[in-house]
């Protein structure tokens, strides 16, 4: 069974920082390029974060390019969001998702359960 | 960027009703779009990829049509366990629509 754990979340201060995790585990983590994907409060989905198998193609959405740094340890079995420089707009329950298939343009079939980021003085 | 807007942003509905939603990408993106049914504090789920195609375990009642930037998601004869929120992504570059919010009549 696939299982996706995020973990890393809580409160910073604006300006902050704060890294998440997510352990994977039930597939070859290495074999799948992963997402990061973040919800504000009673907001829509946006999808944030990519990383290619073998962590040398990133992409990240223009709300956080920049400011966030995606990376994987596939020894580890585990993806990570290094996030700089928060703001209130970065307050949200956080996602990692795997895609349904291998290679680079697939929609996502598994999904952790969220871990929640709050920015707030 | 390609953007996506779905409509209606919320619609009423009753158990056993068919419901459409639909959505539009600003460029074509063939038929590299996905459905996704989310409940108030979970994680999304997979219904719909590749435009039409039923994502393994996801019941009949869900039927998604359309390519290039029109697309649309049916849900026949609403069960409870429908009445929730509803998004589309184009999977080029991943980006979501905004979400549709089906509510009980």
């Amino acid at each position: 069974e696939v299982q996706l754990v995020e973990s890393g979340g809580g409160f910073v201060q604006p300006g902050g920082s704060l890294r998440l995790s997510c352990g994977a585990a039930g597939f070859t983590f290495s074999s799948y390029s992963m997402n990061w994907v973040r919800q504000a409060p009673g907001k829509g989905l946006e999808w944030i974060s990519y990383i290619g198998t073998g962590g040398s193609t990133r992409y990240y959405a223009d709300s956080v390019k920049g400011r966030f740094s995606i990376s994987r340890d596939d020894a580890e079995n585990s993806l990570y969001l290094q996030m700089n420089s928060l703001t209130a707009d970065d307050t949200a329950v956080y996602y990692c998702a795997r895609p349904r298939d291998l290679g680079i343009a697939s929609p996502f079939d598994h999904w952790g359960q969220g871990t929640l980021v709050t920015v707030s003085s | 960027d390609i953007q996506m807007t779905q409509s209606p942003s919320t619609l009423s509905a009753s158990v056993g009703d068919s419901v459409t939603i639909t959505c539009r990408a600003s460029e074509s993106i063939s038929t590299s779009l996905a459905w996704y049914r989310q409940k108030p504090g979970k994680a999304p789920k997979l219904l719909i990829y590749d435009a039409t195609a039923l994502e393994s375990g996801v019941p009949s009642r869900f039927r998604g049509s359309g390519s290039g930037t029109d697309f649309t998601l049916t849900i026949s004869s609403l069960q409870p366990d429908d009445f929730a929120t509803y998004y589309c992504q184009q999977y080029y570059t991943r980006t979501f629509g905004p979400g549709t919010k089906v509510e009980i009549k």
